[in-house]
């Protein structure tokens, strides 16, 4: 099954660190982008950034809210990215969603992962 | 500065068909977007992508209800035969080489 899977939200204090993964499955996870994108309650839809295939470079992109913050990262022998996310505030409370990137548009999205930044 | 412009609401009746608008920033009315659909309670999921030329692709299994089109800047979104399960969250999407960009969201209720 074509499938991504996010995976390490949970509740973390203001100021703390906390790693995302996301593991993908049922197609060649090397040949694509991966973006992440998070979603505040009852908010829309907010992109956090995107790390591009190791043939691209496998550079990275980021928001103006979190460069600087947040670093994402790959593996693809694993079929696994990572977002790393530093220096959390409270107003980062999420559901963080990973997706595949096709030329820009994100084609496949995971089915999400809350983190919840609060003391 | 890359911008999408989306109306916050819409509504339409059972079995009718509702157009969905997302306007594109000045200076950006040759890009591509995506459009995606978020059920009550769900992850969001992409639905296709709409060129400039208002040629568009669908996702794997998006019924073919599911149409685009575009003019100038604005990108469309037409559902044809609405359904109770179409009542979701519609966000239109864009990228550059270094960003991807959100629209706000439109609401849509089946009536």
């Amino acid at each position: 099954e074509v499938q991504l899977v996010e995976s390490g939200g949970g509740l973390v204090q203001p100021g703390r660190s906390l790693r995302l993964s996301c593991t993908a499955s049922g197609f060649t996870f090397g040949d694509f982008a991966v973006n992440w994108v998070r979603q505040a309650p009852g908010k829309g839809l907010e992109w956090v950034g995107f790390i591009r295939r190791k043939r691209s470079g496998g550079t990275t992109e980021y928001a103006a809210s979190v460069k600087g913050r947040f670093s994402i990262s790959r593996d693809d022998s694993k079929s696994i990215a990572y977002l790393q996310m530093n220096s959390l505030k409270t107003e980062e409370t999420a559901v963080y969603y990973c997706t595949r990137d096709e030329g820009g548009a994100e084609t496949l999205w995971g089915q999400g992962t809350l983190v919840t930044v609060s003391s | 500065q890359l911008v999408l412009t989306q109306s916050p609401s819409a509504s339409a009746s059972l079995g009718a068909s509702v157009k969905l608008t997302c306007t594109l920033s000045s200076g950006h009315s040759s890009y591509a977007i995506a459009w995606h659909q978020q059920q009550p309670e769900k992850g969001p999921r992409y639905l296709m992508n709409v060129n400039s030329d208002g040629s568009h692709s669908r996702g794997d299994g998006i019924p073919d209800r599911f149409s685009g089109s575009s003019s100038g800047a604005e990108r469309y979104l037409t559902i044809s035969s609405l359904q109770s399960e179409d009542e979701a969250d519609y966000y239109c999407q864009a990228w550059a080489t270094a960003i991807r960009v959100f629209g706000g969201g439109t609401k849509l209720i089946v009536l």
